[in-house]
């Protein structure tokens, strides 16, 4: 059985400063998928990254950075210099291999950035 | 990008009426389409698998004589709200995926459902 845990339920940190969005897995697959999506309040999910279970590199998108660490089963966003338009609910999800992406969420973590 | 539409976006029935969910993919065919149901506040949840030509699969719990799957098409796939009751009332988001088993799947913007 797969599961995701983001542990954290809200956050609010003042603008600029930096926020991580922590997200647990856990599966018995060898390969599989993990996501980050973006919620805002109009309700519609934004596709941040998707990192497949052989790539532990970190990787950096602007203001995004993830950090994926097998070891711990952890895949980690971090948004630098946080902005007011950062504010949504952010999804982790997990998918299996090969011809089935059915997404297993975390239960999200509302984050809230004041201006 | 890979654009998927919902229709109605939002959508108000009686008690013990039927309702039906559209999803498209605009500019790619899906030749797997899911929907999953969204309480307030709360995580998304699937509720079953949609591929075309074939009939949906559907996740433990849910009632697939309660909620109708039909994926006629590479771009169309529709759920069926069937006599539906306040407890249905929730928010209804279909994504689709590409050919191939390493594509991404892109969400809808998702469909309000509320049952008075």
């Amino acid at each position: 059985a797969q599961k995701v845990t983001q542990a954290q339920t809200e956050i609010s940190v003042v603008e600029k400063e930096d926020v991580t969005l922590d997200c647990v897995y856990e599966t018995r697959d060898t390969t599989y998928y993990l996501f980050w999506y973006k919620q805002p309040p109009s309700g519609e999910l934004v596709f941040l990254i998707r990192r497949n279970s052989f790539d532990e590199q970190n990787e950096i998108s602007g203001r995004y950075s993830w950090n994926f660490q097998k070891s711990t089963s952890s895949f980690n966003f971090t948004i630098t210099a946080s902005q007011v338009v950062d504010s949504a609910v952010y999804f982790c999800a997990l998918s299996q291999n090969f011809g089935n992406e059915k997404l297993t969420f975390g239960t999200g973590t509302r984050l809230t950035i004041i201006p | 990008g890979a654009v998927v539409s919902q229709h109605p976006s939002r959508v108000i029935c009686k008690s013990g009426t039927s309702v039906k969910i559209e999803c498209r993919s605009l500019d790619f065919q899906a030749t797997t389409m899911f929907w999953y149901r969204q309480f307030p506040k709360q995580s998304l949840m699937l509720m079953a698998t949609s591929n075309e030509g074939s009939k949906a699969t559907y996740e433990q719990g849910v009632e697939k004589d309660k909620f109708l799957i039909n994926h006629a098409s590479l771009t169309l796939s529709t759920l069926t709200v069937t006599s539906a009751h306040p407890e249905d009332s929730s928010f209804y988001i279909c994504s689709a995926q590409t050919t191939g088993s390493t594509d991404t799947q892109y969400f809808g913007p998702g469909t309000r459902l509320t049952v008075l």
